[in-house]
């Protein structure tokens, strides 16, 4: 597709499980971000990838959340034991090198944890 | 740090009245500036930029914005709005070093009276 995709758009799951969220960037995009959006928090940064670069993990929240991009493509952030107060829309955001800082967004997915 | 802040959380204004949405930053350097607007269910859709060169800004669906140095502003603003503007608008702050993170203010919600 033409834009920024992650999938499933709804994950409701229990407390203490793990889940899995997926972003397809934009073809060709090198760089990769992902925030969180929450009522009490706003949006927030969690991860960035940048082509073959160590990642900036500087904003995941906690050693719970991990993510990564495999073949600098597709990217999973990964919610270990989740808590209720992971419970929020995630972003997904792609970029090109030519439009720097520009950054297009996905439709989120929204995660619900019980 | 950087911060962002949006000083109303929520405007209302009448269809075909102008707008001006206010946001100020703080930011060691020259920022890359941004507004998004998010639609209900909907992603981030990019409506203006601001890099360098002129400070007022043309965007989509009729924005435009403003950038004031002196008082570390970006205020967004729309001479006539129509009901479709209703939604909510996060001012952005792009840093230039390291990550290329955006940091978000809180975002102001539009509502629209016909």
């Amino acid at each position: 597709g033409a834009g920024v995709s992650q999938s499933p758009s709804n994950k409701v799951t229990e407390k203490g499980k793990d889940v899995e969220l997926r972003c397809d960037p934009i073809s060709g995009h090198t760089a990769l971000y992902w925030y969180r959006q929450s009522l009490g928090q706003g949006l927030e940064f969690l991860i960035y990838f940048q082509g073959n670069s160590a990642p900036d993990k500087s904003g995941l929240p906690s050693d719970r959340f991990s993510a990564e991009r495999t073949g600098g493509s597709v990217s999973t952030l990964t919610i270990q034991r989740t808590q209720q107060e992971d419970s929020a829309v995630y972003l997904c955001a792609s970029s090109s090198r030519a439009g720097y800082n520009e950054q297009f967004f996905g439709p989120g997915t929204r995660l619900t944890v019980l | 740090a950087q911060s962002v802040t949006q000083p109303d959380i929520h405007i209302t204004v009448s269809e075909g009245a102008s707008l001006e949405l206010r946001c100020n930053y703080s930011y060691g350097a020259t920022p890359y500036l941004f507004w998004y607007v998010q639609s209900p269910g909907q992603g981030l859709q990019l409506l203006l930029k601001y890099f360098s060169g002129d400070t007022l800004v043309q965007g989509i669906k009729g924005f435009e914005a403003e950038f004031k140095r002196s008082q570390s502003s970006f205020n967004l603003r729309k001479p006539s709005v129509h009901w479709s503007d209703a939604a909510e608008y996060f001012c952005a702050v792009g840093l230039i070093q390291g990550a290329q993170k955006l940091v978000f203010g809180q975002g102001t919600r539009l509502t629209i009276n016909p």
